[in-house]
């Protein structure tokens, strides 16, 4: 069974310049989840799916994050415009349902310079 | 708000010892207590997890303990081995949404 996809695995930026993330999750997992993870650091909820619906995003910058799950398989993660402290990993995770073990994916290391 | 603290921040241990990471958490909502394991460049992978209603629970060399009182779990892995040189992060969760810890880096020399 294939894991969580995500893609780009590395993407670098100018500041200010928009950037976005894919993932695909396992499949048949209902719930998606975008992580953000600082050098040294745990990672860090932005955004939660269930299927189409975003159930938390409580997290989610939304002044320059934006994020999306048509058809409640796929996700993309946006940001616009890149700051340098964005400068980060972004996992994505998925499980089967909203309170089951959470499968992560390689994630994409952003660099803004 | 760091809801869970883990420690150590890193720590050496010889092949064949045992190695020991502690967490605690504040919140008592929360009846989920996963551990991760990430290799660099890496996503974390799950390795054990344990709900409140049990004090301990072992798969192969790692076992979780879990003290609720206390609101304390930690990770033993024993018989380190140079392959299980990573970093762990504990995570606490309710209703499916997860903190975790800080991580901490395992080196295990041959």
């Amino acid at each position: 069974e294939a894991g969580v996809v995500q893609s780009p695995r590395y993407k670098i930026i100018e500041k200010k310049q928009p950037v976005a993330f894919w993932c695909n999750p396992i499949s048949g997992h209902n719930t998606l989840y975008w992580y953000l993870q600082n050098l040294g650091q745990g990672p860090e909820l932005l955004i939660r799916y269930e299927n189409e619906e975003a159930v938390d995003d409580s997290q989610l910058p939304k002044d320059r994050f934006s994020a999306e799950r048509l058809k409640g398989v796929d996700s993309t993660l946006k940001i616009q415009p890149a700051e340098l402290g964005d400068s980060a990993v972004y996992l994505c995770a998925s499980s089967l349902v909203l309170e089951g073990e959470q499968y992560f994916g390689p994630g994409t290391r952003l660099t803004v310079t | 708000q760091q809801q869970v603290k883990q420690s150590p921040q890193s720590l050496i241990v010889q092949k064949g010892g045992i190695s020991i990471i502690n967490c605690a958490y504040e919140n008592t909502a929360f009846d989920y207590f996963p551990w991760y394991q990430q290799f660099p460049g890496k996503g974390p992978a799950l390795l054990i997890a344990i709900r409140p209603d049990v004090s301990e629970k072992k798969e192969g060399r790692f076992t979780i303990s879990f003290n609720k009182s206390a609101k304390q779990f930690s990770l033993h892995i024993m018989d380190s081995q140079p392959g299980d040189s990573a970093t762990y992060f504990c995570a606490a969760g309710a209703w499916g949404k997860l903190q975790f810890g800080a991580g901490t880096q395992v080196v295990v020399t041959p």
